[in-house]
């Protein structure tokens, strides 16, 4: 089992539509929970960024972790054409960072 | 403030050359790492520094490759001989620490081995 598992996609939606991302994730010493997005020919950029279980809001996105069930997920509401990329979970604990290998999301207009 | 520049943003050689990526990261970070995308493996990390110092290079495929970062402001990715598997996208990120911080990703290096 890979420490990092995570549906590829492509997940295809209409604008506006409610967005769900998850990733499982297997060591239990993980504590630190981040989720980054990436556009075509670009590099990976920080999108939320949380620590231990719990929800964290910031605008459109909502992180949420579930440690117990060792499951995360971000939530885009609203969605819009611009949040079209691929989304790339990672997370860590005193470890670099294990990433996941990324959904593919692409939002009709 | 900027953000990690690596150069080249493209490669495009012939198998067997040698290959020089370069990135120069974050002020006042003092990890750096060197990754691999492929659409087939997805990110895949190669090497870590410390305070410039080597920690783990167990991700590094084989001895073709070698990573050095003499300064705080500068590390390069060097393979050598180049070969047509090792084309892919390669990243630098930096943090302010190893574990438990986020990274910051350049714009990555892509390259292609003919």
């Amino acid at each position: 089992q890979k420490e990092v598992e995570q549906d590829p996609g492509p997940l295809s939606v209409p604008e506006g539509a409610i967005v769900s991302l998850n990733c499982t994730y297997s060591n239990s010493a993980f504590q630190y929970f981040m989720w980054y997005r990436q556009y075509s020919r670009k590099g990976p950029e920080l999108l939320m960024y949380t620590y231990s279980s719990g929800n964290k809001e910031d605008g459109r996105f909502t992180a949420q972790v579930d440690k117990s069930s060792k499951y995360i997920s971000l939530f885009i509401r609203d969605s819009q054409p611009s949040d079209s990329a691929t989304y790339l979970c990672a997370m860590n604990g005193n470890t670099p960072l294990v990433f996941g290998k990324g959904t593919r999301l692409s939002v009709i207009a | 403030d900027a953000g990690v520049i690596q150069s080249p943003r493209h490669e495009v050689t012939e198998m067997g050359q040698e290959v020089t990526l370069r990135c120069k990261p974050i002020s006042g970070h003092n990890s750096l790492f060197w990754y691999r995308q492929t659409m087939m493996r997805g990110l895949e990390l190669l090497i870590y520094f410390n305070n410039n110092v080597p920690i783990d290079d167990s991700g590094m495929p084989e001895d073709r490759f070698s990573a050095k970062m003499p300064n705080a402001s500068f590390s390069t990715l060097k393979i050598q001989p180049s070969e047509p598997r090792d084309s892919a996208v390669y990243f630098c990120a930096s943090s302010t620490d190893i574990s438990n911080q986020p990274q910051h990703f350049g714009d990555g290096t892509r390259l292609s081995i003919l």
